[in-house]
């Protein structure tokens, strides 16, 4: 079955500095990437998705990266604000699986003021 | 905030309680899910209902028992659990699992804890 992995477990910087995140998965057959925040007290609410078919997609300061060939994904946030500060999780999935999201174990961000 | 709400948000009981956690979505989706969010561990997918039929149970103990009357409500029932079931328990909906582009959305968790 599917596994991801998500690096690093932790991660702190200062604000107004970039943050990457960086998930890899072993289904070759999976084709939709997830990426959720989850703030303190709250689920998991998604912030941005990339489907198989593109290699890029961005909203304002966030951006994911797919490479399909290496099996990873990656999330970047660009000028990091302290409401940035949360947990992001990572997660992929396979066409037709009834909705079988794998998760991968989060990554806790802390953007410093 | 979404349209998922769950209740209560925080539950304490003891191991021979019987108890029930709600969940509702407002967002006309046909799917619903139960996972569990343990510290340091990804999330588990444990229940899936799509068109109030269970399509997914993730070899959960039967100390767990889902009951999905319609697409919008779900329930998580419980009895004789064990401290090691403490957790975030999250609901999620969506509006067709069967399809590649599919998207859950979250309701905000029941924090239990089990004594």
């Amino acid at each position: 079955g599917e596994n991801v992995e998500q690096h690093p477990s932790t991660l702190s910087v200062q604000e107004g500095d970039s943050a990457v995140i960086k998930c890899t998965y072993s289904d070759s057959a999976s084709n939709y990437f997830p990426w959720y925040k989850q703030e303190l007290g709250k689920g998991p609410q998604l912030i941005i998705d990339i489907r198989s078919n593109v290699g890029e997609k961005k909203d304002q300061r966030i951006a994911v990266t797919l490479n399909k060939t290496a099996k990873h994904f990656s999330l970047h946030i660009t000028e990091t604000q302290p409401e940035d500060s949360a947990v992001y999780f990572c997660a992929a999935s396979r066409g037709g699986s009834q909705g079988n999201l794998i998760f991968g174990k989060g990554t806790k961000l802390s953007v410093k003021p | 905030e979404t349209g998922v709400t769950q209740t209560p948000r925080h539950l304490v009981m003891g191991m021979t309680n019987k108890k029930s956690l709600k969940c509702e979505q407002h967002l006309g989706h046909n799917a619903m899910y139960w996972y569990k969010q343990s510290a340091k561990k990804p999330l588990e997918l444990m229940f899936v209902y799509n068109f109030k039929e269970q399509t997914e149970n993730n070899s959960v103990p039967s100390r767990f028992s889902p009951e999905c009357p319609n697409s919008s409500h779900l329930f998580l029932h419980l009895h004789t659990l064990q401290p090691e079931d403490s957790a975030l328990y999250l609901c999620a909906s969506s509006q067709d699992p069967g399809r590649s582009t599919d998207t859950q959305y979250f309701g905000p968790g029941t924090r239990l804890t089990v004594l």
